[in-house]
């Protein structure tokens, strides 16, 4: 079936770095979400991507749906300790009600 | 009360036992899922309702028996489960059953089962 590699696995970084992952597919998909999940939690939707090349912020957070519809990057500048969680790429190729996961980045922010 | 909420978020059951999972929808939405989430693992699909109506179902063991009411509250109905259905059980709803629509998600029931 079709997967998304999600990449770093994981991440370890200081306070006030910038944070920066990304989602590949071997299928070209038509939306990209970007969703956080905090432990214990269900998985909270970040930022949405509907258009090849579309660069949206929210906050500190910034996706860019990729220029070949086969990727999609996450940055997050200046990070802070509320920052830690796992973060999900996933994305739809539109032709059925499925969203395809990535396995998700694990990120520890250091004070 | 707003979102997506589920209940309970904590269960133990032994392998004889029948125990139902909940989810409930404040969002005005027409379409709920059911996921699985095991660690290691990506989010795996079990069942997608599109008003009431169940359309699409991935493959999963009739020991799960998802139930919809109505748009707002989806059931998960477990009975004569294994060790390896332990996982987090996630609710989500969008507004429509389309692959591209945004879903918004509960906080879980966690399900260990003995």
């Amino acid at each position: 079936g079709q997967q998304l590699n999600q990449s770093p696995q994981s991440m370890f970084i200081q306070e006030g770095e910038d944070v920066s992952m990304n989602c590949t597919s071997s299928s070209i998909f038509n939306t990209w979400l970007w969703y956080k999940q905090d432990p214990g939690e269900g998985p909270v939707l970040l930022i949405a991507l509907y258009k090849a090349g579309e660069l949206t912020s929210n906050g500190r957070l910034t996706a860019q749906f990729g220029i070949t519809r086969k990727d999609s990057f996450l940055n997050i500048s200046a990070s802070i300790p509320s920052d830690v969680g796992i973060y999900f790429c996933a994305g739809s190729t539109g032709n059925n009600r499925k969203l395809i996961w990535g396995l998700g980045t694990s990120l520890a922010v250091n004070p | 009360e707003t979102g997506v909420t589920q209940t309970p978020r904590h269960l133990v059951m032994g392998m004889t036992n029948k125990k139902s999972l909940k989810c409930e929808q404040h969002l005005g939405h027409n379409a709920m899922y059911w996921y699985k989430q095991s660690a290691k693992k990506p989010l795996e699909l079990m069942f997608v309702y599109s008003l009431e109506e169940r359309v699409e179902n991935n493959s999963v063991p009739s020991r799960f028996s998802p139930e919809c009411p109505n748009s707002s509250h989806l059931f998960l109905h477990l009975h004569t489960l294994q060790p390896e259905d332990s996982a987090l059980y996630l609710c989500a709803s969008s507004q429509e059953a389309g692959g591209g629509e945004t879903q918004y998600f509960g906080p879980g029931t966690r399900l260990l089962v003995l």
